[in-house]
């Protein structure tokens, strides 16, 4: 069954320092993966996607993503952080032949000044 | 702005009421979900309609009804609900499995 796991609920960074968010999923086909971000009390907005094209993936707001089969991993990153990338951002894994999207657990991104 | 629309954006009901979520969308999308978010939880999948059909439920409480009037349009009647059901409820959309979804801004439901 597909899944994604998060590591690191929180993670803290300075204004201007690489953001690393790391995701690592488990699946027997090839994966869908998504990042999303979700800000207070708003909904999820796609950051970037994942679909068996290019492994390294641009996103907006200057993210990128590299899909990594070897290590099953999708990390996020981005090389300096801005105030305005606080926020809740989770990985997501599209399930094999069905319209379920099954999230991680989150990564709450705090920037400091 | 977001291209998929939920209304109300807040709602406090009593146990004992009934009420209704909508969400709408207009990007000609085929499948429409709901999920269900807790505080500082990822969303939680409830129901998917594709084609206007419900091909997913969850194991969803049958205090949760879900219906899809048109290809555009998507319902969640809430009856009997208890306080444990307080929660955002965000609506989606997505034209198939690789695209992603767009998610409106969700209802804050408070069952009091």
């Amino acid at each position: 069954a597909q899944s994604v796991t998060q590591l690191g609920s929180h993670v803290s960074v300075s204004e201007g320092a690489l953001v690393l968010l790391r995701c690592n999923y488990s699946s027997s086909v090839p994966p869908y993966l998504f990042w999303y971000v979700q800000y207070p009390n708003q909904g999820l907005q796609l950051l970037l996607k994942y679909t068996s094209a290019a492994t390294l993936v641009k996103g907006i707001n200057g993210f990128e993503a590299e899909f990594k089969k070897s290590e099953t991993s999708f990390h996020l990153t981005k090389p300096s952080a801005h105030m305005s990338d606080a926020a809740e951002y989770f990985c997501a894994v599209s399930v094999g032949g069905t319209d379920k999207l099954i999230f991680g657990t989150g990564t709450r991104l705090q920037v400091f000044p | 702005d977001t291209e998929v629309t939920q209304t109300p954006k807040h709602l406090v009901m009593g146990m004992t009421n009934k009420k209704s979520l909508k969400c709408e969308q207009h990007m000609g999308h085929r499948a429409m979900y709901w999920y269900k978010q807790k505080a500082k939880k990822p969303p939680e999948l409830m129901f998917v309609y594709s084609y206007e059909k419900l091909s997913i439920n969850e194991s969803v409480p049958s205090r949760f009804s879900p219906e899809c009037p048109n290809s555009s349009l998507l319902n969640l009647h809430l009856h009997a609900l208890q306080p444990e059901d307080s929660a955002l409820y965000l609506c989606a959309s997505s034209q198939d499995r690789k695209t992603p979804l767009h998610f409106g801004n969700g209802t804050r439901l408070t069952v009091t």
